[in-house]
């Protein structure tokens, strides 16, 4: 099936930092999006892409969808603690309607 | 509050027991789906549903069973219950064709 390729597995910053994720396919994604899950929570949809090229942005962070459509990435701006969680992106693989693949995840860690 | 609810949040079962996980949606949602989240393995799709009588495997199926007879209710049921089942559950629902996944808080089961 296609798979959604998201690495490091862990990444920490220092409060105040940006960070960039990215995440990768073998396949094309005509839907590009990204969650964040609290601990304890279920993932909430921080951002959708749905054309090739996009860039679209949600407070501090700003997402973007590749020209290939095989990537997209994340990036969060003058991190803040509340930033803590898990970071997936996620796509309907083709013909797939609804269904959604995720990819497995990047825990962020803010140190203050 | 709208949204999704999953009972119970923790289950701690013992192997061989049946138990079924309740999940319900009160967002008109035709599209239902259960996932289960593992260390470093991301959210894997066990069931889906588009609509009340409609019911499909995803990655991960064995050893669960799941009905729609109501458009809000989408219960999954695990049979006997193994170690391998140890995991956190989440209910998510969308409509058909929508991407913005609704998850549940999840349910934290545990098989001694």
């Amino acid at each position: 099936g296609q798979q959604l390729n998201q690495s490091p597995q862990s990444m920490f910053i220092q409060e105040g930092e940006d960070v960039s994720m990215n995440c990768t396919s073998s396949s094309i994604f005509n839907t590009w999006l990204w969650y964040k899950q609290d601990p304890g929570e279920g993932p909430v949809l921080l951002i959708a892409l749905y054309k090739a090229g996009e860039l679209t942005s949600n407070g501090r962070l700003t997402a973007q969808f590749g020209i290939t459509r095989k990537d997209s990435f994340l990036n969060i701006s003058a991190s803040i603690p509340s930033d803590v969680g898990i970071y997936f992106c996620a796509g309907p693989p083709t013909g797939a309607n609804s269904k959604l693949t995720f990819g497995k995840g990047i825990t962020l860690s803010v140190r203050p | 509050n709208a949204g999704v609810t999953q009972t119970p949040k923790f289950q701690v079962l013992k192997t061989g027991q049946s138990m079924t996980l309740q999940c319900a949606q009160d967002m008109n949602h035709e599209y239902m789906s259960w996932y289960r989240q593992d260390p470093g393995m991301g959210l894997r799709l066990i069931h889906y549903s588009v609509g009340a009588g409609i019911t499909d495997q995803g990655e991960v199926p064995n050893g669960y069973n799941v009905s729609r007879s109501t458009t809000e209710d989408f219960p999954l049921r695990l049979l006997s219950a193994a170690p391998s089942q140890t995991s956190v559950y989440f209910c998510a629902s969308s409509y058909v064709g929508g991407t913005g996944y609704t998850f549940g808080s999840g349910t934290r089961l545990t098989v001694v």
